[in-house]
């Protein structure tokens, strides 16, 4: 079965931008979410969503969004682009039962100049 | 507050040889316990879980150990192989209910001929 796809791969913003990235989960997933990583802070869990409903939220400021679908693809948006948002985002989708079921996508690589 | 620990940034071992990589936790809410395998510029890729229950959990190679009591679990990889060079994060789930995992910083492990 295909698996987590994100798009795009690599993007370059300018700070005060905004961006929006997308999350693709693996097919009967309901669960998607969004995770952050750094070289400083390492993977940093940003929310998830559990049928278009938002379940949990990380620690980031309120210019990070996300949004889910009714067929279950993800949103993240970040608003006005600072350079400390460049980092690595991953999305990782669950079917929302076992513990073990996260699979994770590539990964989109932000880099705000 | 870091409620996941890897204290070790890096781990060298030969070829052959088993590989043990460590993680300690504060939150006694966490209900499951799950390590990954990164490569550069990719998604993690899961590679086992323990139940809070549990005391150990085995899938070929790779064994995880849990001590509730010292809030520490341990990855064990026997025989080490070169493929096995990468980045290993520890996670744990929040119990709470929320699909929100908790992630180590990694240890970089690599294999040497």
């Amino acid at each position: 079965k295909a698996g987590v796809t994100q798009t795009p791969r690599y993007l370059i913003k300018t700070r005060g931008q905004q961006v929006t990235l997308s999350c693709s989960p693996i097919s009967g997933h309901r669960s998607v979410s969004w995770y952050q990583q750094t070289p400083g802070q390492g993977l940093q869990f940003l929310f998830e969503y559990f049928s278009e409903t938002q379940r949990n939220k990380g620690n980031f400021p309120g210019r990070f969004s996300g949004r889910q679908f009714s067929n279950s693809r993800s949103e993240m948006n970040v608003s006005t682009l600072e350079l400390g948002d460049s980092a690595l985002y991953l999305c990782a989708s669950s079917s929302g039962l076992e513990a073990y079921g996260y699979t994770f996508g590539s990964g989109t690589r932000l880099t705000v100049v | 507050d870091q409620q996941v620990k890897q204290n070790s940034p890096s781990l060298s071992v030969q070829e052959g040889r088993i590989s043990i990589l460590n993680c300690d936790y504060t939150n006694s809410m966490f209900d499951y316990f799950l390590w990954y395998k990164k490569y550069p510029a990719e998604g993690p890729t899961f590679l086992i879980s323990i139940s809070s229950i549990k005391d150990k959990n085995e899938d070929g190679r790779f064994t995880v150990f849990l001590n509730k009591s010292a809030k520490h679990l341990s990855l064990h990889i026997v025989p080490s192989q070169p493929g096995d060079s990468a980045v290993y994060f520890c996670a744990a789930r929040d119990g709470g209910g929320a699909q929100k995992l908790v992630f180590g910083q990694g240890t970089r492990l690599t294999i040497n001929p």
